[in-house]
């Protein structure tokens, strides 16, 4: 039982380059969500997912989109990345249901130069 | 909306010293409440948690008493430990909504020192 993974751990892109990251849980959760933590601002939700092929905007979307193509992953995408996207990007899942816990993977850093 | 607020950082104590680390939520229905700890490097983890009124939730030492009167959720500890440095984030869970959000703090800095 790995929990939620992310890869990759640490990637550095030049401005306009795509890349995709990739979360992964295997405790059959239907909740997941991608946050990025920058300094002095705490986690900020970027999209979310509430089960399989559906996705929604979180609070700071704008430069980022995301698939649910199975229920297992959760795919974060960057289409032309910005230095404004340099940032600790964390995975999260969660079983339906109030009061459930939300489980974090352990962060993608990524430097946009 | 639904709200987290919680004390600004860093906070620095002496090993053994007492902690409080003071949250207080908005929220428009009966939220769960929740702890989470992140220590360097890591991931978020939850700590502890709370599901309804003057429920206490505690683990390692941390205590929490979900204070609906107050709209309260503050973090103790009796006697901190160097290993207990870490960031600390109190956050709230959308429970009237089928979003399944949860609503996070801003995170405080604990640093505890020999």
């Amino acid at each position: 039982n790995a929990g939620v993974t992310q890869t990759p751990k640490f990637r550095v892109l030049k401005t306009g380059q795509s890349m995709t990251l990739l979360c992964a849980q295997d405790m059959n959760h239907e909740y997941m969500y991608w946050y990025r933590q920058d300094p002095g601002m705490g986690l900020r939700l970027i999209h979310y997912s509430v089960g399989e092929g559906t996705t929604a905007k979180g609070e700071v979307p704008d430069g980022y989109n995301v698939s649910r193509l199975k229920k297992q992953n959760f795919l974060l995408g960057l289409e032309s990345a910005a230095p404004s996207q340099t940032s600790v990007y964390f995975c999260a899942s969660r079983a339906a249901g109030a009061g459930n816990e939300q489980f974090f993977g352990p962060g993608t850093r990524l430097t946009v130069l | 909306g639904d709200s987290v607020t919680q004390m600004e950082g860093p906070v620095t104590l002496s090993e053994e010293a007492f902690l409080t680390i003071n949250c207080t939520y908005t929220a428009t229905g009966y939220p769960s409440l929740f702890w989470y700890v992140q220590y360097p490097g890591e991931g978020l983890q939850l700590l502890l948690k709370a599901t309804k009124a003057d429920d206490k939730g505690s683990n390692k030492g941390f205590e929490a008493t979900y204070r609906k009167e107050t709209t309260s959720f503050h973090l103790e500890k009796g006697s901190v430990q160097v290993s207990d440095s870490a960031v600390y984030f109190c956050a709230l869970d959308d429970r009237g909504s089928t979003l399944g959000r949860l609503y996070f703090g801003r995170g405080t800095q604990l640093t505890v020192w020999p």
